[in-house]
C-alpha cells in the first residue's frame, strides 16, 4: 500500500519562500498526492492536488502565494511571500482503491 | 458553498458505542464519495473509513476494521460512523470530508470523541 513521508519541520523568513516535501514509497512514485493545511486550533483545509506530471490543481480561495510541483517520488508544496498566517501544519495525503494515508505533517514555523 | 457538520462525539467509556452523523450541504451529497479522518490529541491526521457515492463500497483502516461500521443516508444528506468497542486509542477529533476526484477536498470542523473511564 502507499506510504508518504515528511520531514517534521520547517521554517523561513516572513517573506521568503519554503518549499515542503511528501515521498511517495517504492512502487507508488507516480501517485498523486494532495496537500492540506491545519493552522493552530483549526479543522484542516484543503490546499492542492498534485500529479506525477508535476501538474497542480488548487482548492477554492487557495492564495496565488501557494504552488505544487514535482521530481520522481518526490511532491512538493512551495509557499512563496511568506505570511504570519502560513504558520501552521501541512500535511500530505495519497490514496488507493481502499485505502488512504497521510503523512505525519510539517510544521512550518514562520521567523 | 460546501459544508458539512459533524456531530455526536461525548465521553464514553471504554467498550461503549457512540455513533457520530455528519450532516452535508451545498452539494450534491449523493454523488460524492465520503471519508472519516480523526486526529488523537497533539497528532497527525489518520485515516479511518470511506465510502462511496451510493454506499454499495466501504473500506476501513486496520486499526477499526470490525469495530467502526460506515454509513450514509443520501436521502438526508448524513454520513455516519458508527463505532463500537471503544478503545482510549480512538480518542480523537473526528472528521468528516468529501472525497473529490480521490483527494479530501472539503472538511468538517469536527467532533470529540473521548473514551475514558
Amino acid at each position: 500500500q502507499p506510504v508518504v513521508i515528511q520531514s517534521s519541520s520547517a521554517s523561513a523568513s516572513l517573506g521568503s519562500s519554503v518549499k515542503l516535501t511528501c515521498t511517495l514509497n517504492s512502487g507508488h512514485s507516480s501517485y498523486i498526492i494532495a496537500w492540506h493545511q491545519q493552522q493552530p486550533g483549526k479543522a484542516p483545509r484543503y490546499l492542492m492536488k498534485v500529479e506525477g506530471s508535476g501538474s497542480y490543481n488548487k482548492g477554492s480561495g487557495v492564495p496565488d502565494r501557494f504552488s505544487g510541483s514535482s521530481s520522481g517520488a518526490d511532491r512538493y508544496l512551495t509557499i512563496s511571500n511568506l505570511q504570519s498566517e502560513d504558520e501552521a501544519d501541512y500535511y500530505c495525503e495519497t490514496w488507493d482503491t481502499n485505502t488512504r494515508v497521510f503523512g505525519g505533517g510539517t510544521k512550518v514555523t514562520v521567523l | 458553498e460546501v459544508q458539512l457538520l459533524e456531530s455526536g462525539g461525548d465521553l464514553v467509556q471504554p467498550g461503549g458505542s457512540l455513533r457520530l452523523s455528519c450532516a452535508a450541504s451545498g452539494f450534491t451529497f449523493s454523488t460524492y464519495a465520503m471519508t472519516w479522518v480523526r486526529q488523537a490529541p497533539g497528532k497527525g491526521l489518520e485515516w479511518v473509513s470511506s465510502i462511496d457515492a451510493s454506499g454499495g463500497y466501504t473500506y476501513y483502516a486496520d486499526s477499526v476494521k470490525g469495530r467502526f461500521t460506515i454509513s450514509r443516508d443520501n436521502s438526508r444528506n448524513t454520513l455516519y460512523l458508527q463505532m463500537n468497542s471503544l478503545r482510549a486509542e480512538d480518542t480523537a477529533l473526528y472528521y468528516c470530508a468529501r472525497l473529490h476526484s480521490g483527494s479530501s477536498d472539503s472538511w468538517g470542523l469536527g467532533t470529540l470523541v473521548a473514551v475514558s473511564s
